[in-house]
């Protein structure tokens, strides 16, 4: 069973950089065709794609945010990190992790979503 | 403004057929890349309900299915129900985006 839980702060001041972890079981970022994704809604508004990290280490963002997304893994713990700079009010949301595999393109398995709110 | 677009609402009463349509363009869904649709209730994580455009996952009922033609796919349900009352959103792959792209969601109704 695939399980996936994002962490991280709640609370981001404006310019500050967000550090949001995504804590997996159940599969393996070693394995072929693999990937962890971030997706955020903002209140009221649609899904929107962040970022794709892939078994090999490819890595993939949404261009309107590419200068401010950094995506890692560390396979070993579990994990990947997402991390996102000069954050904006605009910026609060619910940030959910997923898992993907490269054939078939879709996220088939969410973590419960992380709401972070991005106020002075 | 999504690459995908969506009608933002659908409605339709208890026992109906609704459908909602994804249209999208060559760099996406005419360039063959498969489309996905999600169902999102308030307050839990979305879920897959149809995938690589006409793929059911176990668990779904098969009052949903999907379908894809040139440039657009479709969502389908029958026999409305109240429970499906959600929004929902389409997935695909896109070339000059060079990664994934939602469409904007579409809330259905059920009256």
């Amino acid at each position: 069973q695939i399980t996936l839980k994002e962490s991280g702060p709640t609370l981001v001041k404006p310019t500050q950089t967000l550090t949001l972890t995504c804590t997996f079981s159940g599969f393996s970022l070693t394995t072929d065709k693999v990937g962890v994704g971030w997706i955020r809604q903002p209140p009221g508004k649609a899904l929107e794609w962040l970022a794709l990290i892939y078994w090999d280490d490819d890595r993939r963002y949404s261009p309107s945010l590419k200068t401010r997304l950094t995506i890692t893994k560390d396979a070993s713990k579990n994990q990947v990190v997402l991390a996102m700079t000069d954050v904006h009010p605009e910026d609060t949301a619910t940030y959910y992790c997923a898992h993907t595999r490269a054939a078939t393109g879709n996220f088939d398995s969410w973590g419960q979503g992380a709401l972070v709110t991005v106020s002075s | 403004q999504s690459v995908l677009t969506q009608p933002p609402s659908v409605s339709g009463a208890p026992g109906q057929r609704v459908t909602i349509s994804c249209t999208g363009g060559s760099s996406n869904i005419g360039a063959l890349y498969d489309v996905h649709w999600y169902q999102h209730l308030p307050g839990t994580a979305p879920r897959v309900i149809i995938y690589s455009n006409t793929e059911r996952p176990s668990g779904v009922p098969d009052r949903f299915s999907g379908s894809k033609s040139g440039t657009s796919a479709s969502l389908a349900i029958t026999g409305l129900q109240a429970e499906d009352e959600a929004d929902y959103y389409c997935q695909s792959f896109d070339t000059i985006v060079s990664g994934v792209v939602f469409g904007g969601g579409t809330k259905l109704t059920v009256l």
